[in-house]
């Protein structure tokens, strides 16, 4: 049975410092992918990691794979207070199609003035 | 373009009642998922249909039915409800079964 470990759970911080959210997996896949979730919101892509060494960067935030490792991150550089949200990385299992992903619990982000 | 759709947006319902949910895809998706999600936990794969077949289900028991109808949209079932069943449901949609799957906002049902 696939598992998806996030950590930590709840992450405080303040604007302007860096720091990196690690989401570890326990079978082999070949599809990672990070969302945001705000209050009472729906989830919103935030990337899709599709192999070995993959790297991608949208504003603050850039996420990696290591898929020998089973390990993804998450690194938020100079956070600003909208970045307050959580943060949930899953997981397709090698040899399924998309669309039945496990999830971790969340990372719940505050970033504090 | 609209995206997923849901509807109810919220509803509460009694211990042992049926409930329906609805989902509308982003026009020109074929594939639907249903995903469970409990206060403070990530969401939990329910059922995911494709062209009106059913291509996977999660762990939930029976009372949990869903189906996909020609024009893609999909309805999921909960019969005899519990208190355990209050969760937010999702549905996302994707054009086939590849990993571009996009999120409604949701129905949030509580049951008491």
């Amino acid at each position: 049975e696939l598992k998806v470990e996030q950590n930590p759970l709840f992450l405080s911080m303040q604007e302007g410092k860096n720091y990196t959210i690690y989401c570890n997996y326990s079978t082999t896949s070949d599809r990672l992918y990070w969302y945001r979730q705000d209050p009472g919101k729906s989830l919103e892509s935030l990337f899709v990691l599709l192999s070995n060494g993959a790297v991608k960067q949208e504003g603050r935030l850039m996420a990696s794979l290591d898929t020998k490792a089973r390990l993804s991150t998450l690194h938020i550089t100079a956070a600003v207070h909208d970045l307050s949200a959580t943060y949930f990385c899953a997981v397709d299992e090698v040899g399924t199609n998309a669309g039945k992903s496990t999830f971790g619990d969340g990372t719940t982000l505050t970033v504090k003035p | 373009d609209a995206g997923v759709t849901q509807s109810p947006t919220h509803l509460i319902k009694t211990r042992g009642q049926h409930v329906t949910l609805r989902c509308s895809p982003i026009s020109g998706h074929k594939s639907v998922s249903w995903y469970q999600q409990v206060l403070g936990q990530g969401p939990q794969f329910i059922f995911q249909y494709y062209e009106k077949e059913e291509r996977g289900r999660g762990n939930f028991p029976d009372r949990f039915s869903a189906r996909q109808f020609p024009n893609y949209s999909s309805e999921l079932n909960v019969n005899a409800l519990l208190l355990g069943d209050s969760a937010l449901y999702l549905c996302a949609s994707s054009r086939t079964m590849d990993y571009g799957y996009t999120f409604g906002s949701g129905t949030r049902l509580t049951v008491v």
